[in-house]
């Protein structure tokens, strides 16, 4: 079974710009969470969408944002982004929420850099 | 929402040595409770996990224990090889409507050969 692709795995953007990441889960999983991993905040939840609704969202301004499609791909987005911005975007994909929905798996990450 | 403190921040070990991490959580409602290595460069990859109905769980040289009471969970690696180096995460994970995974801050492990 394929495991969790994202991409661009490289961006380099300039604050003001936007940018898409984009994350394609296991097959047959329907949740994706993104997450952003910096040196100083660790990793951090943003956002979780399952079946093309966003189900929970972590403590991120309104730059962030998301969607998922129909065939449970995932992306996110980040608007006027600022330094601060730049980071490892992981995106991770799990079962339905149910029982045993719990683990997560991780893509290779998106890494940011914002100049 | 949920907090999870991790310790130490960095760890070094001699081979063949024990390594233990130790993380907290403040929500009671959690009830599931991963451990990811995460090698440099690379994505996190969970290594074992122990949910809230039980108080421990080993998987050759990796154990990890749970005390629901004291709210607080460990990994311990025995016969530590240098392959094991890496940054170690835990995490705590609350189900329902408002699910999601709050990662501790994460632990350097060095072990040194």
């Amino acid at each position: 079974k394929a495991g969790v692709t994202q991409t661009p795995r490289y961006l380099i953007k300039t604050r003001g710009q936007q940018v898409t990441l984009s994350c394609s889960p296991i097959s047959g999983h329907r949740s994706v969470s993104w997450y952003q991993q910096t040196p100083g905040q660790g990793l951090q939840f943003l956002f979780e969408y399952f079946s093309e609704t966003q189900r929970n969202k972590g403590n991120f301004p309104g730059r962030f944002s998301g969607r998922q499609f129909s065939n449970s791909r995932s992306e996110m987005n980040v608007s006027t982004l600022e330094l601060g911005d730049s980071a490892l975007y992981l995106c991770a994909s799990s079962l339905p929420p149910g029982l045993d929905d719990n683990e997560q798996f991780f893509g290779p990450g998106t890494r940011l850099t914002v100049l | 929402g949920e907090n999870v403190e991790q310790h130490p921040s960095t760890l070094s070990v001699q081979e063949g040595d024990s390594a233990v991490i130790k993380c907290t959580y403040s929500d009671s409602a959690s009830n599931y409770f991963p451990w990811y290595k995460q090698e440099l460069g690379k994505r996190p990859q969970l290594i074992i996990d122990i949910r809230s109905n039980v108080g421990e769980k080993k998987d050759q040289r990796i154990a990890v224990t749970l005390n629901k009471t004291a709210k607080h969970f460990s990994l311990h690696i025995t016969e530590t090889q240098p392959e094991d180096s890496a940054v170690y995460f835990c995490a705590a994970w609350i189900s329902g409507s408002a699910r999601q995974l709050t990662f501790g801050s994460g632990t350097q492990l060095t072990v040194l050969p």
